[in-house]
């Protein structure tokens, strides 16, 4: 069976740095692109990025490229997601997810609140 | 960037009746298109790929069709489990985008 678990909830203040993490299970963690999607506080789903944690390429969404990082260790099934520097508005539900093009499996979501 | 852009926003449909949702692209992605269902409080769940595929375990009403920048998904009948948050998704080019949904409540 595969599985996506995230790292746990977050509350940080501005300007602080994060780095959360989805370990993958039950599938070939090398072979499949694995991403990250945004959902702010009511609103709708937005595509950040994906990695290829065979050999680490990258892709951003124009809209997120220079404000995250998006990295994976392929020696424990992980990918992660981080920021140097938060902002209020990156307070969001985040989910990890593996991408088949479509998108086939979601990780349960890890909620960052940012707030001073 | 391909914009997605989903119709209505908000549908207002009985149990039992059918649900048509559209999803229109701004440019063509061909059949790279998925549709996802988000229930409150849950994660996303894949519907359909390929434009017209159900994914494992989905009830055949469901249904999608459509090819190029137009694109709809169908729900033939309407179960209480269906009133939800609809999504879709291209998948044509490197930088994926959604739609930005549409809920399904009930009348």
């Amino acid at each position: 069976e595969v599985q996506l678990v995230q790292s746990g909830a977050e509350v940080k203040k501005p300007g602080e740095s994060l780095k959360i993490s989805c370990k993958g299970s039950g599938y070939s963690f090398t072979s499949y692109w694995i991403g990250w999607v945004r959902q702010m506080p009511g609103k709708g789903l937005e595509w950040m990025g994906i990695i290829y944690p065979g050999d680490s390429d990258t892709r951003y969404s124009p809209s997120f490229q220079g404000q995250v990082t998006i990295s994976a260790d392929k020696s424990i099934s992980t990918a992660y997601l981080q920021w140097s520097s938060l902002k209020a508005s990156d307070t969001a539900m985040y989910y990890c997810a593996t991408h088949s093009g479509w998108i086939d499996y979601w990780g349960q979501g890890t909620l960052v609140t940012v707030s001073s | 960037e391909i914009v997605m852009t989903q119709s209505p926003a908000t549908l207002s449909v009985s149990p039992g009746e059918r649900a048509t949702l559209s999803c229109r692209a701004s440019q063509s992605v061909s059949s790279n298109l998925a549709w996802y269902q988000q229930k409150p409080g849950q994660a996303p769940r894949l519907l359909i790929y390929g434009a017209s595929t159900r994914a494992t375990g989905i009830p055949a009403r469901f249904s999608g069709s459509g090819s190029g920048t137009e694109f709809t998904l169908t729900i033939s009948s309407l179960q209480s489990e269906d009133f939800a948050v609809y999504y879709c998704q291209q998948y044509n080019n490197w930088s994926w985008t959604f739609g930005q949904g549409t809920k399904v409540e009930i009348k």
